[in-house]
């Protein structure tokens, strides 16, 4: 069983919908989520971070955590074709800074 | 957020030679990390660089293969040993200040022949 999960996509949106990202992880100790964005041939971005459950906004992001379910999403309202990356989940399982990585989900924003 | 840089931004190298990659963060910072990531694939760690002491490589990775220096909090060193086909790659490094979030350098495109 992989540490992190995600749906590889691809995942094509209009432009202007909502794009949906899911993750699940397998370590229910974990503490710290991240969302980063990876544009073609550049590094990863944070985006944002989320360590309780519930939702965190942040402009057009939204990340969700359900520690019981042990998923974390990331919701782009609005979206745009900037937007068109691929979105990589992170957990942090301890306060030692190992971070696990998702496969990521490649997204497209169809103008 | 850091200002990471990453020497060289890219390099096409023969089988059995090695590579030296810097990464300079333009502030002190806790904990500095190399990671690989293959096409098409995401990233895996293959080292903690620990300042002042050996680092400590996740499994798979190993010294002899990819020695890792940091002689203060801005600056590390990976080197890419008797390199193969196989390690054809980008070479990221991150960091983390007091916090938990890491922040990715701009990476090295490594292509072995």
């Amino acid at each position: 069983q992989k540490e992190v999960e995600q749906n590889s996509g691809p995942l094509s949106v209009p432009e202007g919908a909502i794009a949906s990202l899911n993750c699940t992880y397998s370590d229910r100790g974990s503490q710290s989520f991240f969302w980063y964005r990876q544009y073609s041939g550049k590094s990863p971005e944070l985006i944002m971070s989320i360590y309780s459950n519930g939702d965190k906004e942040d402009g057009r992001f939204t990340a969700q955590l359900n520690k019981a379910s042990q998923y974390v999403s990331l919701l782009i309202r609005d979206s745009q074709p900037s937007d068109s990356a691929t979105y990589l989940c992170a957990v942090n399982r301890n306060a030692g800074n190992q971070f696990y990585f998702g496969t990521g989900t490649s997204l497209t924003v169809i103008p | 957020s850091a200002v990471i840089s990453q020497k060289p931004s890219r390099d096409i190298c023969q089988r059995g030679t090695s590579l030296t990659i810097q990464c300079q963060v333009d502030s002190q910072v806790t904990m500095m990390f190399w990671y690989r990531q293959q096409p098409g694939q995401s990233l895996t760690l293959i080292a903690t660089a620990n300042q002042g002491s050996e680092a400590t490589y996740e499994s798979g990775f190993v010294i002899d293969k990819f020695p890792i220096s940091r002689p203060n909090l801005t600056f590390s060193t990976l080197t890419v040993s008797n390199m193969s086909p196989e390690d054809s790659s980008i070479y990221l490094c991150s960091v983390a200040y007091t916090g938990e979030t890491q922040y990715f350098g701009p990476g090295t495109r490594l292509l072995v022949l």
